[in-house]
């Protein structure tokens, strides 16, 4: 139980930005929300977390809806090298809870 | 710091012969996962290791199957007897425990049970 709910796929074209949903209704105050994707025939990687306010790295933006209980993972540009699994992880903290990965979206980046 | 590292990156064996997987963690690292992935049931977790002692394996998936951390630069998946069911690839990670801590993955090893 990965405790978040994800589309299994999405698709989108080269050079546009996407927006990836997901939602985690039961989210308790302390829970981070992490995102990871996972390249083919390769190991996942970390994206992006954050906790409350929307935040931003090289790689994406995450947005946090006010409530916490869903967010959105922005690829600003997305190009052919973002085709991948995104998934989004509720990060409850200590023990493995917090690393336990649902089916996560399937990427499709359309050139 | 090379990152999670797994050996053997592909592992080709006989239903019935033990396999042993390996993984050495980043340094200082204290958390340490084992994976296995499959098309059908996707990303499951396995096992559990915090500063060398299993926390949590009650995803492994029965008792062919064991793991073991002898020390902090050291991991270990043993299936004995491997079945044609166990073919999947499988993945550690490692992390410093932290809310604010991203997990590092290596790149995983494929193993093929004929």
């Amino acid at each position: 139980d990965a405790k978040t709910t994800q589309p299994n796929s999405m698709e989108s074209n080269e050079e546009e930005p996407v927006h990836l949903p997901c939602n985690h209704s039961t989210i308790s105050g302390t829970d981070y929300i992490h995102w990871y994707r996972q390249l083919p025939s390769q190991g996942p990687e970390y994206v992006i977390h954050g906790l409350t306010s929307n935040v931003n790295n090289r790689m994406a933006s995450l947005a946090i809806a006010e409530d916490r209980k869903s967010s959105t993972l922005i690829l600003h540009r997305a190009t052919l090298r973002d085709a991948a699994v995104y998934y989004c992880i509720r990060y409850t903290g200590g023990g493995a809870d917090g690393l336990t990965f649902g089916k996560g979206t399937h990427l499709i980046i359309q050139p | 710091d090379a990152g999670v590292i797994q050996s053997p990156r592909h592992e080709v064996t006989e239903m019935g012969q033990e396999v042993t997987l390996r993984c050495k963690p980043i340094s200082g690292h204290n958390s340490l996962f084992w994976y296995r992935q499959t098309m059908m049931r996707g990303l499951e977790l396995l096992i559990y290791f915090n500063n060398n002692v299993p926390i949590d394996d009650s995803g492994m998936p029965e008792d062919r199957f064991s793991a073991k951390m002898p020390n902090a630069s050291f991991s270990t998946l043993k299936i004995q007897p491997s079945e044609p069911r166990d073919s999947a690839v499988y993945f550690c990670a490692s992390r410093l425990d932290g809310m604010n801590t991203e997990a590092f993955f290596g790149q995983g090893t494929r193993l093929t049970v004929v």
